[in-house]
């Protein structure tokens, strides 16, 4: 069973600039949810994608979209990035919407 | 919306000793998850305990649920440097899920 997997491991871009994170959900899940974590903070909800469709969405602008894939792997972009935007961002998978949550390794976005 | 408060913020124990952490909520728990993480990586499943009263034990890890008290507790028997890291609890909200601010365990050797 392969667990869930994020590209890339760091990332490093410059104010006003876009980004894309990847994640490939644990096999057989069919709902990804993207948080993002400041430093010291716990993960904050962005988005969740189920069967292809946003399936819930957290305090977050619309700079931040997201997709999902038919074979359930997700993409994560962020437009006009801020230097706020720096964190630890993190995939999760499930099964199905109230399931519990397995997590990538992260991608830790650094905003200059 | 349902906030998650943890404590302690940080604890740093010798190795054998037993600790606790509690996590409190604002609101009624459905479901409560835990999680370990290690400093900048992603986030390991510990467990979930969904009924008030309810124990689970993993390894030298037990985390019980008390839904009067709207909190749930960790605690970890003869800690070693391996239980060391930063901890999480978590709750249903909706589709997603919140969490505490975690607790950052220090074991020494």
């Amino acid at each position: 069973e392969t667990g869930v997997t994020q590209s890339p491991t760091h990332l490093i871009k410059t104010r006003g600039q876009q980004v894309t994170l990847r994640c490939s959900s644990q096999s057989g899940h069919n709902t990804v949810s993207w948080y993002q974590q400041a430093l010291g903070q716990g993960p904050q909800f962005i988005f969740q994608y189920y069967r292809e469709e946003e399936n819930g969405r957290g305090n977050f602008p619309p700079r931040f979209s997201g997709l999902q894939f038919p074979n359930y792997s997700s993409e994560l972009n962020v437009n006009a990035l801020e230097l706020d935007d720096s964190a630890l961002y993190l995939c999760a998978s499930s099964l199905a919407g109230g399931e519990t949550q397995y997590f990538g390794p992260g991608t830790r976005l650094l905003v200059l | 919306s349902q906030e998650l408060e943890q404590s302690p913020q940080s604890l740093i124990v010798q190795e054998g000793k037993n600790l606790t952490i509690n996590c409190t909520s604002s609101k009624t728990l459905y479901g409560l998850y835990w999680y370990k993480q290690k400093y900048g990586e992603g986030l390991i499943f510990l467990m979930m305990l969904q009924k008030g009263g309810e124990e689970k034990s993993h390894e030298k890890i037990t985390a019980k649920l008390d839904e009067k008290k709207q909190q749930s507790s960790l605690h970890i028997t003869a800690s070693q440097p391996s239980h060391a890291g930063i901890y999480l609890c978590g709750a249903r909200n909706n589709n997603d899920m919140r969490f505490g601010a975690g607790t950052r365990l220090t074991v020494k050797p």
